[in-house]
């Protein structure tokens, strides 16, 4: 199994750009998350989806949108990047609503908006 | 309103000797689980152990193990034997069942380890 993977690992937009995130699970998980990890304020929740066809804003949600149209994927979108979008991005998955199931990362995307 | 508290922002520790981080927590869930992710250099985040908040016994994996104190809303990771390879960012995190199992995260801990 590869698990969580992103894609891509690393990219460089203009402010203004758009792009979009990949994240795909084989694992057969229900639930998937979007995070963002900036210097001192450890990982903020951006949004998340509970099936296929779902999705739920987070903590950070402004700026971002997202789509899960297949249950092994969850697509974040930026639309017109900022600056203040600069970040590495997670995503995560876990099995179900189970408060002791762990959540399983993926390596991240550093994005850098110039 | 802050979920998760990590107030140690770096520490030290010398090779072998044991270290405790700091975790506190918040809610007025019954049910919950506690978490305790390790991050190094290389940046992936690694699961390293859980805590529900029924459990009467305090959770153990190999030199990890976590000081549950419940009444005190305190998850305290202990890490035995330090090693080198422990020195790394440690984050606390805590689980909502009912909110689409969200997690939230502390601000994290860096951990050296000092050969």
């Amino acid at each position: 199994n590869a698990g969580v993977t992103q894609t891509p690992k690393f990219r460089v937009l203009k402010t203004g750009q758009s792009m979009t995130l990949l994240c795909a699970q084989d694992m057969n998980h229900e639930y998937m998350y979007w995070y963002r990890q900036d210097p001192g304020m450890g990982l903020r929740l951006i949004h998340y989806s509970v099936g296929e066809g779902t999705t739920a804003k987070g903590e950070v949600p402004d700026g971002y949108n997202v789509s899960r149209l297949k249950k092994q994927n969850f697509l974040l979108g930026l639309e017109s990047a900022a600056p203040s979008q600069t970040s590495v991005y997670f995503c995560a998955s876990n099995r179900d609503s189970g408060h002791h199931n762990e959540q399983f990362f993926g390596p991240g995307t550093r994005l850098t908006v110039l | 309103a802050q979920k998760i508290t990590q107030t140690q922002p770096g520490m030290f520790v010398q090779e072998k000797e044991a270290v405790t981080l700091d975790c506190t927590y918040d809610t007025s869930d019954p049910s919950y689980g506690l978490f305790w992710y390790k991050q190094p250099s290389s940046g992936e985040m690694i699961f390293l152990i859980y805590q529900g908040s029924y459990d009467q016994q305090n959770a153990t994996e190999g030199r990890y193990s976590l000081n549950f104190q419940k009444a005190r809303k305190s998850a305290n990771l202990v890490i035995s034997a330090s090693q080198l390879g422990d020195s790394a960012m440690y984050f606390c995190a805590m689980s909502r069942p009912n909110t689409g199992n969200q997690f939230y995260f502390g601000t994290g801990t860096s951990l050296t380890v000092i050969p």
